[in-house]
């Protein structure tokens, strides 16, 4: 099946610091969508992103649609306790009607 | 009230007996997804159904079937679960028309001892 490759798998910071993941893929999308999960809990979707290029923000987050439409980026800055999570990167293929999911980056985040 | 809901959202069942889970959406989309997630391993798809009389294997089917019995509603059955079979599952959905987004249920903890 269809692979995305996220990394990295986990990331371990200080509060306050910005942060950086990455989700690329071998074929096109169309639809970039990134997502967080707590712990027992459902991903809730953070950011979509619809167009190669496009910048988008949600608080302090902000997520790119790579040019080539085979690769991601999401950046959070200045990090909280809260922001503690898995975070997962998914890409659609309009006609496949099918979501790809990356396999995960873990946040820890120290006080 | 949740857009997406699952029950059980626990469940503890031993090897060989028949368990169902099952889902509602109240989002009005006509797609709908069984997943499991297992640590490490990210969310793998065991069943999608684009309508209530479209239904497809995902790629990791063996073990499960689905019934989607109202375009809101599509359950996941384990005919005689296995110890494998113990993960997380999530049901999602998304709209045939866009946008291109999914929408997860808050997800079923299933043991099988």
């Amino acid at each position: 099946g269809q692979q995305l490759n996220q990394s990295p798998q986990s990331m371990f910071i200080q509060e306050g610091e910005d942060v950086s993941m990455n989700c690329t893929s071998s074929s096109i999308f169309n639809t970039w969508l990134w997502y967080k999960q707590d712990p027992g809990e459902g991903p809730v979707l953070l950011i979509a992103l619809y167009k190669a290029g496009e910048l988008t923000s949600n608080g302090r987050l902000t997520a790119q649609f790579g040019i080539t439409r085979k690769d991601s980026f999401l950046n959070i800055s200045a990090s909280i306790p809260s922001d503690v999570g898995i975070y997962f990167c998914a890409g659609n293929q309009y006609n496949f009607n099918k979501f790809y999911f990356g396999s995960g980056t873990k946040l820890n985040v120290k006080p | 009230d949740a857009d997406v809901t699952q029950t059980p959202r626990n469940r503890i069942t031993k090897t060989g007996k028949r368990i169902m889970l099952e889902c509602s959406q109240t989002k009005g989309h006509d797609r709908m997804y069984w997943y499991r997630q297992d640590p490490g391993l990210g969310l793998r798809l065991i069943y999608y159904s684009f309508d209530v009389k479209d239904i497809n294997k995902g790629e990791i089917s063996d073990g499960y079937s689905v019934s989607r019995q109202a375009q809101a509603k599509f359950s996941l059955s384990l005919e005689s679960a296995i110890p494998n079979q113990t993960a997380l599952y999530f049901c999602a959905t998304s709209d045939r028309l866009g946008p291109y987004e999914q929408y997860f249920g808050p997800g079923t903890r299933l043991t099988v001892t």
